[in-house]
């Protein structure tokens, strides 16, 4: 069974441009959150999505967005990036009821330059 | 609100050692507490989870933990450490006020030595 898969792996982009990264997530499983990971912030949630609604959002700006697709796929959406933006993106998937138990994907690492 | 707070941020230990990794929590309700680890340049891998069954739980790799409600704590454990162990450990609480979105603590790297 394949794993949630991150795309793409590694970009960089500069200050004001906007990046999507997309997410598969583990076949049959419906839910898909989204994490930033820093060095200064640790991990942080950012939203979670499922059937296509988001369910919950964390506590970021309304630069991060994000959408579920009806095959559960999905995309975050940064936009007018900032140098602080720069971070590891990683996307992770349940069946259903979201408990915390998720399975990560390896991540987009992003650098804004 | 939640908190998880993860005393230490580096632990060093020998081959064959005992892993402890201190974890404690807060929570105004009954949380779910994971144990996260995460080797270079990968995501994140379940190593145990406490959703209120049994205190002591067991996971993967022969790692254990212990919720002890009085105190607050989930302490990650393993008799005997291995090299292979070397990474990041995150423990994690989630509960309904949080839309059982998890809230990591700061993670301890792990090291061990020949």
């Amino acid at each position: 069974k394949a794993g949630v898969t991150q795309t793409p792996r590694y970009l960089i982009k500069t200050r004001g441009q906007q990046v999507t990264l997309s997410c598969s997530p583990i076949s049959g499983h419906r839910s898909v959150s989204w994490y930033q990971q820093t060095p200064g912030q640790g991990l942080q949630f950012l939203f979670e999505y499922f059937s296509e609604t988001q369910r919950n959002k964390g506590n970021f700006p309304g630069r991060f967005s994000g959408r579920q697709f009806s095959n559960s796929r999905s995309e975050m959406n940064v936009s007018t990036l900032e140098l602080g933006d720069s971070a590891l993106y990683l996307c992770a998937s349940t069946v259903g009821r979201n408990t915390g138990e998720l399975f990560f994907g390896e991540g987009s690492r992003l650098t804004v330059l | 609100a939640q908190s998880v707070t993860q005393l230490g941020s580096h632990v060093s230990v020998s081959e064959g050692a005992l892993v402890l990794l201190r974890c404690n929590y807060s929570s105004s309700v009954p949380p779910y507490l994971f144990w996260y680890v995460q080797y270079p340049n990968q995501g994140l891998q379940l190593l145990l989870k406490y959703t209120s069954a049994a205190t002591l739980v067991k996971g993967i790799n022969g790692f254990e933990a212990e919720f002890k409600k009085s105190e607050t704590s989930f302490h990650l454990t393993k008799p005997s450490a291995h090299m292979s162990d070397a990474a990041e450990y995150f423990c994690a609480v989630s509960d309904v006020n949080s839309g059982y979105a998890l809230n990591f603590g700061k993670g301890t790297s792990l090291l061990v030595t020949p």
